[in-house]
């Protein structure tokens, strides 16, 4: 139990185009989804809470416009890095857990490498 | 405030060998924890977490870690080193409050030599 997938695993984009990746919890509901970013070697970064039906809130020097997060279902949230460059280049992680509990399950990751 | 540091960035054992990861943490509020691993290009896998019950956790893959209230620890051992175990672990601190963020520690890299 408590899976969660991302898609796609990796991206690769031309600088200014935007792009979409899901998290999916598969045999859960996930009332709280959580987005990471971690460069080479180094640990997660919050990026942003979202909860299902509300919109997300981000952490301090992460720009809304720029990372737009969706959590519509208690199966899924979004997150489109629009407008991407090369700086956006990362390993982007999402984890899922579900309210009144305290153990997030970490998706395996999307690589985005903006050209 | 809360924070983890994971005492040894590297470490590195033969396989067969006992394996200790150490954390220490500080929290304002009586903490969750939890270590995972996670392997290259993957995502994160939990390995254990304490959460105020038992202080020795047993956790997946012959893990097991020890919270240490007095010490603000929370080593993470195994008995004998497999070559599956090579991976970066990260020692994980949340408070047991209404929408407690999770801390991360900076992680420590086990190599497993043959």
């Amino acid at each position: 139990g408590a899976v969660v997938s991302q898609h796609p695993s990796r991206v690769i984009c031309k600088s200014g185009t935007s792009v979409k990746i899901e998290c999916r919890s598969l045999d859960f509901q996930a009332t709280t989804m959580f987005w990471y970013r971690q460069f080479p070697k180094q640990s997660l970064m919050l990026m942003a809470t979202s909860n299902e039906g509300s919109k997300a809130t981000y952490e301090q020097g992460v720009e809304k416009d720029k990372f737009l997060i969706n959590h519509a279902s208690l199966t899924l949230s979004t997150l489109t890095v629009t407008s991407a460059h090369p700086e956006d280049s990362s390993f982007y992680i999402c984890s899922a857990e579900t309210r009144g509990t305290d153990t997030q399950y970490f998706g395996p990751g999307t690589r985005l490498t903006v050209l | 405030a809360q924070s983890v540091t994971q005492l040894d960035s590297h470490v590195s054992v033969s396989e067969g060998t006992p394996v200790l990861l150490r954390c220490n943490y500080s929290s304002s509020y009586s903490p969750s924890l939890f270590w995972y691993v996670q392997h290259p290009n993957k995502g994160l896998q939990l390995l254990l977490k304490y959460t105020s019950a038992a202080t020795l956790v047993k956790g997946i893959n012959g893990f097991e870690a020890e919270f240490k209230k007095s010490e603000t620890s929370f080593h993470l051992t195994k008995p004998s080193a497999h070559m599956s175990d090579a991976a970066e672990y990260f020692c994980v601190v949340r408070p047991n409050t209404n929408a407690g963020k999770s801390t991360f520690g900076d992680g420590t890299t086990l190599t497993v030599k043959p």
